[in-house]
């Protein structure tokens, strides 16, 4: 199976703070990766898909990067709504798997 | 719009079983293959099972295979999750999910005695 590490587990930030999120794939998956935001008791929300490809709707502070293993969330900045967890996910293969999330706190 | 909704969930005992299921909506629902996804309380998101819009190819995570078995009927426009031998570590909330998006809301599965 692939292997999803991300980094780091918790992230404490201002408002207006650039904050950014790494994700780091065992083996290549192209760019078959999304990032995702949950809110306590939420359902994940889908902020970018295929890497870099922002989500309908979703605020264009919100940028992803990166191909092969090595990926990036950048939230450009932070707004009071973002404070969430943050998870990534391949699904290069038809099993996914999941970064262990980063929880975005305020400073 | 693209909806799904899934119910079934509850409190059942070690060893018990429970199927879930997950109503599509607003979409050909027959034209997509289809995920359960499942989330432990206060922990991160596991991948559960993947059917295949023809339900030709099924994918099971270790964790459950030989336990769960996935299914569907395209007539209902309905995706099911049979859990079977549960286990209290199999306590989560369960979600439907078309490929990265949408994902339904969740039915939280209960599992003690």
């Amino acid at each position: 199976d692939i292997q999803m590490t991300q980094s780091p587990s918790t992230l404490s930030a201002s408002v207006g703070d650039r904050v950014t999120i790494t994700c780091r794939a065992s083996q290549s998956i192209s760019s078959w990766l999304a990032w995702y935001q949950q809110k306590p008791g939420k359902a994940p929300k889908l902020l970018i898909y295929k890497a870099s490809s922002l989500e309908s709707g979703v605020p264009s502070r919100f940028s992803g990067s990166g191909s092969g293993t090595e990926f990036t969330l950048t939230i450009s900045s932070l707004q009071p709504d973002d404070f969430a967890t943050y998870y990534c996910q391949q699904y290069n293969s038809y099993l996914w798997t999941f970064g262990q999330g980063t929880k975005v706190e305020i400073k | 719009e693209v909806q799904l909704v899934e119910s079934g969930g509850g409190l059942v005992q070690p060893g018990g079983s429970l199927r879930l299921s997950c109503a599509a909506s607003g979409f050909t629902f027959s034209s997509y293959s289809m995920n359960w996804v499942r989330q432990a309380p206060g922990k991160g998101l596991e991948w559960v099972s993947y059917i295949s819009s023809s339900s030709s190819t099924i994918y099971y995570a270790d964790s459950v295979k030989g336990r769960f078995t996935i299914s569907r009927d395209n007539a209902k426009n309905s995706l099911y999750l049979q859990m079977n031998s549960l286990r209290d570590e199999d306590t989560a909330v369960y979600y439907c999910a078309r490929g990265q998006n949408p994902w339904g809301q969740g039915t939280l599965v209960t599992v003690s005695s």
